[in-house]
């Protein structure tokens, strides 16, 4: 079982959707999450990140943590074509080694 | 500011060739990040340094593959031989000593290598 999972889609939904990611982790000492957004043929870049359970929202992005069920969520709200990426959930155990595992990635296609 | 630049970008070689890779980080972030990401798949750690010391190699094939980061700045991945099952991409990041626990890394673009 891989420590991380992650519904590798593809995703398709019109422009102006409600867009749910999801991931799964198996290791209850997981203590940061983030998620990242890959272009294609491009390096992953950070949307966001959270500390422990709780929402943290940032403009149209929301990012949901739930320890007690170990699963995570991302939002994305009023979607738009300029979303289309896959995206890449990660977490770390904290402390200073910044060692990042990271889910296999939802691809998202938003269509005008 | 200039962000993580790789090169090649894109490589083409016969399995049993070598190859290498090159990566140029960030001015002044001092830990250098390899990862491999095969297609579908999120990208997995390689290889981690602090400055010039490989701080974390556990996933580094090491009959094969082998990393340095002379004087702690650009660093450079070979592989050698190569295998058809390396074709893949490979990316550096880079991070800076305040990136703590946000997870924020910098990548670059990627190598993207076939072997054939």
């Amino acid at each position: 079982q891989k420590e991380v999972e992650q519904d590798p889609g593809p995703l398709s939904v019109p422009e102006g959707a409600i867009v749910s990611l999801n991931c799964t982790y198996s290791n209850s000492a997981f203590q940061y999450f983030m998620w990242y957004r890959q272009y294609s043929r491009k390096g992953p870049e950070l949307l966001m990140y959270t500390y422990s359970s709780g929402n943290k929202e940032d403009g149209r992005f929301t990012a949901q943590v739930d320890k007690s069920s170990k699963y995570i969520s991302l939002f994305i709200r009023d979607s738009q074509p300029s979303d289309s990426a896959t995206y890449l959930c990660a977490m770390n155990y904290g402390g200073a080694t910044n060692k990042l595992i990271f889910g296999t990635g939802t691809l998202l296609a938003v269509q005008p | 500011e200039a962000g993580v630049v790789q090169s090649p970008r894109y490589k083409i070689i016969e399995k049993k060739q070598p190859v290498a890779f090159w990566c140029n980080p960030i001015s002044g972030h001092n830990t250098l990040y390899w990862y491999l990401q095969n297609l579908g798949q999120g990208p997995e750690l390689l290889i981690r340094y602090e400055n010039e010391e490989a701080v974390d190699d556990s996933q580094l094939p090491k009959d094969r593959f082998s990393a340095e980061r002379l004087k702690g700045v650009d660093s450079t991945l070979k592989i050698q031989p190569a295998e058809l099952g390396d074709s893949a991409v490979y990316l550096c990041a880079s991070s800076d000593r305040l990136a703590g626990n946000t997870g924020e890394l910098f990548f670059g673009e990627g190598s993207r290598l076939t072997v054939l």
